[in-house]
């Protein structure tokens, strides 16, 4: 089946550094990609619809100059959490939807990130 | 997106079947249903989709009635790896964000 990828699987930084977390779909294009975020114990939240050439379409409460997201191609969206803060220390999880099956969609397998 | 109550949690031990069901009243007539299946510090995993009656797969079986206001993801013969979180997702158009809620949480003891 369909597979995404993260990059990287887990980060520790500094507060106030930059980091970034990328989602690719492996073996098929996708032209939407979602991100969402995971605190422990916690269902995944919606954070934001990365757009394909296109700018990205942000929940409400999500601020869109701290997590900054960026669709560079067809397989490939970034998460840029910006002037990280120990309050962003999450799961962060992207998706993509499936290219063939109706209302599915595809998980990469996530990335925690841990702001010291 | 309609929608849906699913137990907290879920006991049960090895060999076990379990079912957990799913409430979702508000179903539009396009609406599928889909289960997705979570372990600790890891992205959902796709089980199973349908729309009504029975599906079955490798995994799991779905149970819909006529009324599909409801559905039954069936688990046979459990093993202590299936101890995960069980997520019940209604509706959505395709390739649109997907809502989770609490999802059901099993346990599965030996």
């Amino acid at each position: 089946g369909a597979v995404v990828s993260q990059h990287p699987s887990w980060v520790i930084c500094k507060s106030g550094t930059s980091v970034k977390i990328e989602c690719r779909s492996l073996d098929f294009q996708a032209t939407t990609m979602f991100w969402y975020r995971q605190f422990p114990k916690q269902s995944l939240m919606l954070m934001a619809t990365s757009n394909e050439g296109s700018k990205a379409t942000y929940e409400q409460g999500v601020e869109k100059d701290k997590f900054l997201i960026n669709h560079a191609s067809l397989t490939l969206s970034t998460l840029t959490v910006t002037s990280a803060h120990p309050e962003d220390s999450s799961f962060y999880i992207c998706s993509a939807p499936s290219p063939t099956a109706r209302e599915t969609q595809y998980f990469g397998p996530g990335t925690r990130l841990l702001v010291l | 997106l309609a929608k849906t109550t699913q137990p907290i949690s879920m006991d049960s031990y090895e060999g076990q079947e379990v079912n957990i069901t799913c409430s979702h009243n508000n179903i539009a007539t396009n609406d599928y249903i889909t289960w997705y299946q979570q372990f600790p510090s890891q992205g959902p995993r796709f089980i199973i989709q349908g729309y009504k009656t029975k599906v079955t797969n490798e995994v799991a079986s779905l149970f819909i009635p006529a009324d599909r206001k409801s559905s039954t993801l069936s688990l046979p013969r459990v093993s202590l790896s299936d101890t995960a979180v069980y997520y019940c997702l209604v509706g959505g158009q395709a390739g649109t964000a997907l809502i989770f809620g609490k999802g059901t949480t099993l346990s599965v003891s030996s």
